[in-house]
């Protein structure tokens, strides 16, 4: 089992282009995520899928758009990327139950010039 | 103020020391509270989980809450440099929902 996949593992973009960030995970769980992580502020919630079918807003959306494609893939999309878009991404899974144990991803690197 | 703190470190300590990582919070309504481990350049993974207080043990690992005090801390015994990562803690339960809330997470390194 691989887990929980991202794509790409790294990534350049300039202002105002657009890229999506993919992600699959093959443990069967019905609930995926999207975090970033920058220096010193942990992991921010961007936005969550509890189940196929559906997405919410997590605590940092602005910018950024998901489309749960099917239960294993789950996408975050840049529409016109910023410089405060630069950080890491990282992609989990979980069944959600209330300890909701959540599996990650290996990670991509942004940086936006 | 965040609603779970930890201190960022780094924590520098000799092999074999005994480690320990701390983290606050204010939210009482949390009850499972777990600790991921981050190497670098790499997602983090579940390391432990404790449900409610108390203590719980996996080798050289102790998990321990205190929510009378809203404090949680992972302690590493006999440690060692591959221990060399940072650490996360992260909570969910109650009234806060299953939405896990992280802290900031502590940089540990471990010298030979």
């Amino acid at each position: 089992n691989a887990g929980v996949t991202q794509t790409p593992k790294f990534q350049v973009l300039k202002t105002g282009q657009s890229m999506t960030l993919q992600c699959a995970q093959d443990m069967n769980h019905n609930s995926m995520y999207w975090y970033r992580q920058d220096p010193g502020m942990g992991l921010r919630l961007i936005y969550y899928s509890a189940s196929e079918g559906t997405t919410d807003k997590g605590e940092v959306p602005n910018g950024y758009n998901v489309s749960r494609l099917n239960k294993r893939e789950f996408s975050l999309r840049l529409e016109s990327a910023a410089p405060s878009q630069t950080s890491v991404y990282f992609c989990a899974s979980s069944e959600p139950n209330d300890r909701n144990e959540q599996f990650f991803g290996p990670g991509t690197r942004l940086t936006v010039l | 103020q965040k609603e779970v703190e930890q201190d960022p470190g780094p924590l520098s300590v000799p092999e074999g020391a005994i480690v320990s990582l701390n983290c606050t919070y204010s939210n009482s309504a949390f009850q499972y509270f777990m600790w991921y481990r981050q190497y670098s350049r790499k997602g983090p993974e579940l390391l432990m989980y404790t449900y409610s207080s108390g203590n719980k043990e996996d080798g050289r690992f102790t998990a321990q809450v205190d929510k009378s005090s809203k404090y949680i801390s992972l302690f590493i015994r006999d440690s060692q440099p591959s221990d060399s990562a940072t650490y996360l803690c992260a909570m969910s339960g109650g009234n806060a929902g299953n939405m896990l809330t992280f802290g900031g997470g502590t940089r540990l390194m471990v010298k030979p």
